[in-house]
């Protein structure tokens, strides 16, 4: 199957400081990609849908001025959580659509003090 | 009433055994359903997609589409401690896999 790669794994970040996850498609071109997050014991949100080369769509209740969501390239997405504070540690996956299947990356644990 | 509802469990089971995981939805246009399984800080995996009311199999797995109840299951013949998981149950209004709805998933335990 096609594989989707997230970086950082796990990051833990001061109150008010910028975090920037990336998400890449390692053996597909993805002109969509999608962004969740999940908290604990909570199901996966979608926060936006990102489009290659142009603005990423929003889910409602999503702050597109706190989430940053940049897709320059087929093979890359990247979700800058700007200002974080506590109350955005969670878990926050993408994911990708190449063909009849969407993929997931393996998540990027957001602790923020 | 949320858009997708799972019973949070924990399902036990003895291995061997069938487990059955139900899901309903709310949204009578939802056209496609899935069942990933996700392991504890791991990404979702898919299982199974169905599209269509009634049965599909799969191996050890049959995902069951009720349309008219609004209602979509998960069985896992001879279930083994390996299968211990998060499934969680996503739907979505077209026939493909944009824009999943998730439920929040139930937790099987199968015990050796």
């Amino acid at each position: 199957g096609a594989v989707v790669s997230q970086h950082p794994s796990r990051v833990i970040c001061k109150s008010g400081t910028s975090v920037k996850i990336e998400c890449r498609s390692l053996d597909f071109q993805a002109t969509t990609m999608f962004w969740y997050r999940q908290f604990p014991k909570q199901s996966l949100m979608l926060m936006a849908t990102s489009n290659e080369g142009s603005k990423a769509t929003y889910e409602q209740g999503v702050e597109k001025d706190k989430f940053l969501i940049n897709h320059a390239s087929l093979t890359l997405s990247t979700l800058t959580v700007t200002s974080a504070h506590p109350e955005d540690s969670s878990f926050y996956i993408c994911s990708a659509t190449p063909y009849n299947e969407q993929f997931f990356g393996p998540g990027t644990r957001l602790t923020v003090l | 009433q949320k858009e997708v509802e799972q019973n949070s469990g924990p399902l036990s089971v003895p291995e061997g055994a069938i487990a059955s995981l139900n899901c309903t939805y709310s949204d009578r246009g939802s056209q496609s359903f899935f069942w990933y399984r996700q392991y504890s800080g791991k990404s979702p995996e898919l299982i199974m997609f169905i599209y269509s009311n009634g049965d599909k199999e799969d191996g050890r797995f049959t995902a069951q589409l009720n349309k008219a109840s609004q209602y979509v299951s998960l069985l896992i013949r001879d279930s083994q401690p390996s299968d211990s998981a998060t499934y969680l149950c996503a739907v979505n209004r077209d026939t493909g896999f944009q824009k999943l709805v998730f439920g929040t998933g139930t937790r099987l335990l199968v015990s050796p």
